[in-house]
C-alpha cells in the first residue's frame, strides 16, 4: 500500500538550518503537504506543493521535491524556539490523503 | 486562511457514558470532513471519511456503531463516542477540505479533542 516515511526525531541549534526529510511511494501524487503540530494542538498547515514542481520557497521554508527520487524536504532558515514541534509530510492523490509518522524537531537554545 | 474549529477541547467522562464531539469549518463549506485519531507520539490514524449527507466510511478496525459520525451540514460534522471506555481515551482530530483537486484539496485540521475515559 501507499507508505509515507520519516525520520523521527531531529535535533538542531537555535539560528541553524533544519531540514526535514520524507519519502513516499506513491508516484501519482498530486500534491505533496508539510504540517506543523504543536504540543497538545491540532495541525497547522505549512505549505505544500504541486507534483510538478521542484521548489518552493516562503520565507523561512524551502520545500524541494525530488519527483524521480520520491523524495521531499522541508528546509527551516534559521531556526527559532518557537519551531519546536512535530512535522508531519503527507500526500494526496485523487481522494486519499496520508500522512507519514511525523518528525519530532527540538531546537536547543 | 481556513479556520476548523472543535469543541470540546477537552473532555473527562466516566465509562459508559457517550461522548460527542463537534467538527464546524467556520470560513468554508466542507464538502468532505475527516476524523482522525492520535496515540501519543504517534501519526495520526485514520478514522473515517464523511461526506456531507451521506454515511461515512469507516477505515477497516474502526467500529462504526462505536464511533457515530454525523455530517448534517457542509460546515458541521460529529463525532460520537458511544459506550466509551478507557481505552477509547485519545486526541481526536477532524479536519476538512473545500473541495477535489488542487490546492483545495488540502485539508484544514481542527485544534484536536482530548478525550480522557475514566
Amino acid at each position: 500500500g501507499e507508505d509515507v516515511e520519516q525520520s523521527l526525531f531531529l535535533s538542531v541549534r537555535e539560528g541553524d538550518s533544519s531540514v526535514i526529510n520524507c519519502t513516499y511511494t506513491d508516484s501519482s501524487s498530486t500534491y505533496l503537504y508539510w504540517y506543523k503540530q504543536e504540543p497538545g494542538a491540532g495541525l497547522q498547515l505549512l505549505t505544500y506543493i504541486f507534483s510538478n514542481m521542484d521548489m518552493k520557497q516562503d520565507q523561512r521554508l524551502t520545500v524541494l521535491l525530488n519527483k524521480k527520487d520520491k523524495h521531499l524536504s522541508l528546509r527551516i532558515a534559521d531556526t527559532q524556539t518557537g519551531d519546536s514541534a512535530i512535522y508531519f509530510c503527507a500526500e494526496s492523490y485523487g481522494q486519499n490523503f496520508v500522512f507519514g509518522p511525523g518528525t519530532r524537531l527540538s531546537v536547543l537554545p | 486562511g481556513a479556520v476548523v474549529s472543535q469543541h470540546p477541547s477537552r473532555v473527562i467522562c466516566k465509562s459508559g457514558t457517550s461522548v460527542k464531539i463537534e467538527c464546524r469549518s467556520l470560513d468554508f463549506q466542507a464538502t468532505t470532513m475527516f476524523w482522525y485519531r492520535q496515540f501519543p507520539k504517534k501519526s495520526l490514524m485514520l478514522m473515517a471519511t464523511s461526506n456531507e449527507g451521506s454515511k461515512a466510511t469507516y477505515e477497516q478496525g474502526v467500529e462504526k456503531d462505536k464511533f457515530l459520525i454525523n455530517h448534517a451540514s457542509l460546515t458541521l460534522s460529529t463525532l460520537t463516542v458511544t459506550s466509551a471506555h478507557p481505552e477509547d481515551s485519545s486526541f481526536y482530530i477532524c479536519s476538512a477540505r473545500a473541495g477535489a483537486g488542487g490546492p483545495a484539496d488540502t485539508q484544514y485540521f481542527g485544534p484536536g479533542t482530548r478525550l480522557t475515559v475514566l
